[in-house]
């Protein structure tokens, strides 16, 4: 059974661009959540989809957006990046019989220049 | 959301048991107290959770205090893989299963000495 999944692995992007980032959730889940973990620092959360809406959010702007598939997949989209968006993009998925726990996948690195 | 506060780090020898503290003395009725830890260069790992009574799994055991404001993560025979950041983490239970999100601190980083 495969884990939580995340691709790409390694991102570098410039300023101003836009970015994807996508997850697949551990069999069985139906909750995706998002966090951004910069350098030296514990996760944030950044937001949590689940039956396709976003069920509650963290403190990030606009420029943070998301979607969750019917297959519950999700992707991460963050517009218009700046140099502080520099960061390790984490996925964790719940749900389904083993609600109490959030399975993490290994992250996205993402480098914005 | 309830704060958690935790050593910078800790150094442990390898086979010894390590006693990772936690304080959350603003900890509500309904607060679960998760554990989770984070390998080098690798996403975050549940290691442990609970509410009132000590708890342990294959992993590790987890004490927690009669008033609940403190509790210890308990490893009992340290081993090199178990180096990494410890985060301590409060839950709110919201009653709806997987709706929460995890607050995360700085935690402790683990050394473990060969």
């Amino acid at each position: 059974d495969a884990g939580v999944t995340q691709s790409p692995t390694h991102l570098i992007k410039t300023r101003g661009q836009q970015v994807t980032l996508r997850c697949s959730p551990k069999s069985g889940h139906d909750t995706v959540s998002w966090y951004q973990q910069a350098l030296g620092q514990g996760p944030q959360f950044i937001f949590q989809y689940y039956e396709e809406e976003e069920r509650q959010r963290g403190n990030f702007p606009d420029r943070f957006s998301g979607h969750q598939f019917p297959n519950y997949s999700s992707e991460l989209n963050v517009n218009a990046l700046l140099l502080g968006d520099s960061a390790l993009y984490l996925c964790a998925s719940s749900g389904g019989g083993h609600q109490e726990t959030q399975y993490f996948g290994p992250g996205t690195r993402l480098l914005v220049l | 959301d309830a704060k958690t506060t935790q050593p910078n780090s800790m150094e442990s020898n390898e086979e010894e048991p390590v006693h990772l503290p936690c304080n959350h003395s603003t900890i509500s009725g309904t607060d679960y107290i998760h554990w989770y830890r984070q390998l080098p260069s690798q996403g975050p790992e549940y290691v442990i959770h609970g509410l009132t009574s000590n708890v342990n799994n294959r992993m590790a055991s987890l004490a927690i205090a009669e008033d609940r404001k403190s509790s210890t993560l308990i490893l009992h025979r340290a081993t090199l893989r178990d180096a990494a950041v410890y985060y301590c983490i409060l839950r709110d239970y919201k009653g709806g299963g997987s709706n929460y999100k995890l607050t995360f601190g700085k935690g402790t980083l683990l050394t473990v000495n060969p």
